[in-house]
């Protein structure tokens, strides 16, 4: 079964709105931790934000926010106030306290944001 | 702090030929991993270590070796390259066992084998 699912393979928002990018997840390990990253047409991976599975509160990195939901298995990356600069691959990545040396990602989503 | 280098940035190799990949981190991370991403897909695991001295398989393995030379350093060798073989290939290295430690790139391998 796959690990981590993100079930948009592409999306387009309008610059200056808010944006959902979808993650869902799968794992009986009790802690574990969720991460986003962006890679840019230039090809680097960058680390946006992480959420614990023990975690009460939603995370948040500035315009990036994380819309985690336990029971749903879900771990949604928010992004609001589009800027062009927002146009990236996004993956969605998880790590198991149990299996802590491998980090499963998903297959990713294409935000292009228009202007 | 460099971060995590790797060389070279390209590379082209014909079908048969044998390279080996670089990758350093200054961070004094415990674990070091390396992943292929083909053309429009996600990163995908070829093999992992823990710590110096360890290295195990990840989710496609075959056609590779990998060597952690020490803590800075874990190489990944291509001994007889196959076209199917062309990807990015990325290095990343995390600190510790902790869930919450994310996974630090270097800017990748851009390798096409002909």
């Amino acid at each position: 079964a796959q690990k981590i699912t993100q079930t948009q393979p592409g999306m387009f928002v309008q610059e200056k709105e808010a944006v959902t990018l979808d993650c869902t997840y799968d794992t009986s390990d009790p802690s574990y931790g969720l991460f986003w990253y962006k890679q840019p047409s230039s090809g680097e991976m960058i680390f946006l934000i992480y959420q614990g599975s023990y975690d009460q509160q939603n995370a948040t990195e500035g315009r990036y926010s994380l819309n985690f939901q336990k029971a749903r298995k879900s771990a949604n990356l928010v992004i609001s106030a589009s800027q062009l600069g927002d146009s990236a691959m996004y993956f969605c990545a998880m790590r198991e306290v149990n299996n802590f040396n491998k980090f499963y990602f998903g297959s990713g989503t294409k935000l292009n944001v228009k202007p | 702090n460099a971060g995590v280098t790797q060389t070279p940035k390209f590379q082209v190799l014909k079908t048969g030929q044998s390279m080996t990949l670089q990758c350093a981190q200054d961070m004094n991370h415990n674990s070091m991993y390396w992943y292929r991403q083909d053309p429009g897909m996600g990163l995908r695991l070829i093999y992992y270590s823990a710590s110096e001295g360890t290295t195990d398989k990840g989710e496609v393995p075959n056609g590779y070796n990998v060597s952690r030379l020490n803590k800075r350093e874990f190489s990944l060798r291509l001994e007889s390259a196959a076209p199917s073989q062309t990807s990015v290939y990325f290095c990343a290295s995390s600190p510790d066992r902790r869930p919450y430690n994310e996974q630090f790139f270097g800017p990748g391998t851009r390798l096409t084998v002909l």
